[in-house]
C-alpha cells in the first residue's frame, strides 16, 4: 500500500499569511494526487485534483504542485473561511489513501 | 451536478451486520466506478472500497482493515451501490461516504452527506 505523510498536522498563522501543507508518497504516484478541505460536520471538498489542478468554483488563493513523491498545496493568503482540515489523498493505485490532515488555526 | 444519497445507518452490535445503500444521480451510473469512504469522530478519513463499472467486470477493491467482512456491489438498473457490512466491530464506527471517482484522475468531485453506522453493544 502507498503511504501518504501529511505535515504538518497542524498550523497557527495569521489572516493574509501564505500557508503551504505537504504530503509525500512512500512510492512515485506521477500526478495521482488531490486535496480536499472538510469542515465541521460536512462532507470532503475537493480544492485541486491531478497535482495542479483547480476544481470549479474554488477560489484562486488554493494552489497545488508537486510530481511524483513530493506535493505542496498553498494557500496564498489565509482567510477566516479557510479554517478547515485538509487531506491529500493519492489516487494511483488501491487503496486510495489518504494523508492524516492539517488543521489550520488563526492566530 | 453529481448527487449522492447515503441510507442505511444506524445502531448495530457487534458482531452485526448492516447495509448502506447509496442512490446516485447526476451523472451515467453505469459508466462510473463507485467507492466508499469512512470517517471516525475526530479522526481522518480512511478508503474503505470500491467497484468498478461492468465494462471493468464490476472489479471490487478493499482495505485490509474490512477485507472478508465488507461487500460492495451495484445494481445498475437502480442507479444504487450498496456496502454490505459483516462481523461488525466497535472500531467500524464511523460516518460512512459514497463517492465517485472522475475518469481523469480518480478525483472525487461528489460526495453523499454520509451516514452514521454506530457499533455498540
Amino acid at each position: 500500500d502507498i503511504q501518504m505523510t501529511q505535515s504538518p498536522s497542524s498550523l497557527s498563522a495569521s489572516v493574509g499569511d501564505r500557508v503551504s501543507i505537504t504530503c509525500r508518497a512512500s512510492q512515485s504516484i506521477s500526478s495521482y494526487l488531490n486535496w480536499y478541505q472538510q469542515k465541521p460536520g460536512k462532507a470532503p471538498k475537493l480544492l485541486i485534483y491531478g497535482a495542479s489542478s483547480l476544481q470549479s468554483g474554488v477560489p484562486s488563493r488554493f494552489s497545488g504542485s508537486g510530481f511524483g513523491t513530493d506535493f505542496t498545496l498553498t494557500i496564498s493568503s489565509l482567510e477566516t473561511e479557510d479554517l478547515a482540515t485538509y487531506y491529500c489523498q493519492q489516487s494511483y493505485s488501491t487503496p486510495y489513501t489518504f494523508g492524516q490532515g492539517t488543521k489550520p488555526e488563526i492566530k | 451536478e453529481v448527487q449522492l444519497v447515503e441510507s442505511g445507518g444506524g445502531l448495530v452490535q457487534p458482531g452485526g451486520s448492516l447495509k448502506l445503500s447509496c442512490a446516485a444521480s447526476g451523472f451515467t451510473f453505469t459508466d462510473s466506478a463507485m467507492h466508499w469512504v469512512r470517517q471516525a469522530s475526530g479522526k481522518g478519513l480512511e478508503w474503505v472500497g470500491r467497484i468498478r463499472s461492468k465494462a471493468y467486470s464490476y472489479a471490487t477493491a478493499y482495505a485490509a482493515s474490512v477485507k472478508g467482512r465488507f461487500t460492495i456491489s451495484r445494481d445498475d438498473s437502480k442507479n444504487t451501490a450498496y456496502l454490505q457490512m459483516n462481523s461488525l466491530k466497535t472500531e467500524d464506527t464511523a460516518v460512512y461516504y459514497c463517492t465517485r471517482p472522475s475518469n481523469t484522475y480518480g478525483d472525487y468531485v461528489g460526495w453523499g452527506q454520509g451516514t452514521l453506522v454506530t457499533v455498540s453493544s
